[in-house]
């Protein structure tokens, strides 16, 4: 069973689009996160969240925003794609303030290519 | 605000040697640290972290890591280098459960036969 997962893989797509990466955990924890991934391979935290508080990294767009329907999922919708998102997005899920340690497990990323 | 410096983008290694692979950590609260590694087109696993008591702490893989507090360091060992061990490996650092991780550039390991 799969721990973290997202979709889709791989998402190509033009500029200007509005798209959604989904994930999900199954681990039963309270904090998610989104990452990105750059060119580089230099990763980024652009939100955390659980089901108290929504921390965004100030240095996100707008364009992107986090949706949480319940506890297990945590998907990112981007507005009106710009060449510079494409990038790959990893989500991440940990056990949350109430334990004594926070290892972080990741999905296996989407790769998003904005055309 | 906690960040990590890796020293060194790239290293390269023969099969058989010693892996070290450098992280320098700032942070003005007593810190969490992870490595992560990467492998190609796939997402991140954690080898080992510190977050309190014995601060040699060992891993998967045969991986280890200690940290100094006197150096600011965490650094990733490993005493013999395997093929498969070529990946990206990543230092991180958080201050506390629940909150985001602070990512260095990231280190590419290669591995020469």
């Amino acid at each position: 069973d799969t721990a973290v997962s997202q979709t889709p893989k791989y998402l190509v797509t033009q500029m200007g689009n509005d798209k959604s990466i989904k994930c999900e955990q199954n681990l039963g924890h309270d904090t998610m996160y989104w990452y990105k991934q750059d060119s580089k391979k230099f990763l980024k935290i652009m939100f955390s969240y659980n089901n108290k508080e929504l921390i965004i990294n100030e240095t996100v767009p707008n364009r992107f925003s986090p949706k949480s329907p319940d506890k297990a999922h945590l998907n990112l919708h981007i507005n009106s794609l710009e060449l510079g998102d494409s990038a790959v997005y990893f989500c991440a899920s940990s056990p949350g303030e109430s334990r004594n340690y926070n290892e972080q497990f990741f999905g296996p990323g989407t790769r998003l290519t904005v055309l | 605000a906690q960040s990590v410096t890796q020293l060194g983008s790239h290293v390269s290694v023969s099969e058989g040697a010693l892996v070290l692979l450098r992280c320098n950590y700032s942070s003005s609260v007593p810190p969490y640290l992870f490595w992560y590694v990467q492998y190609p087109n796939q997402g991140l696993q954690l080898l080992l972290k510190y977050t309190t008591g014995a601060t040699l702490v060992k891993g998967i893989n045969g991986f280890e890591a200690e940290f100094k507090k006197s150096e600011t360091s965490f650094h990733l060992t490993k005493p013999s280098a395997h093929m498969s061990d070529a990946a990206e490996y990543f230092c991180a650092v958080t201050r506390r459960s629940g909150y985001a991780l602070n990512f260095g550039k990231g280190t590419s390991l290669l591995v020469t036969p």
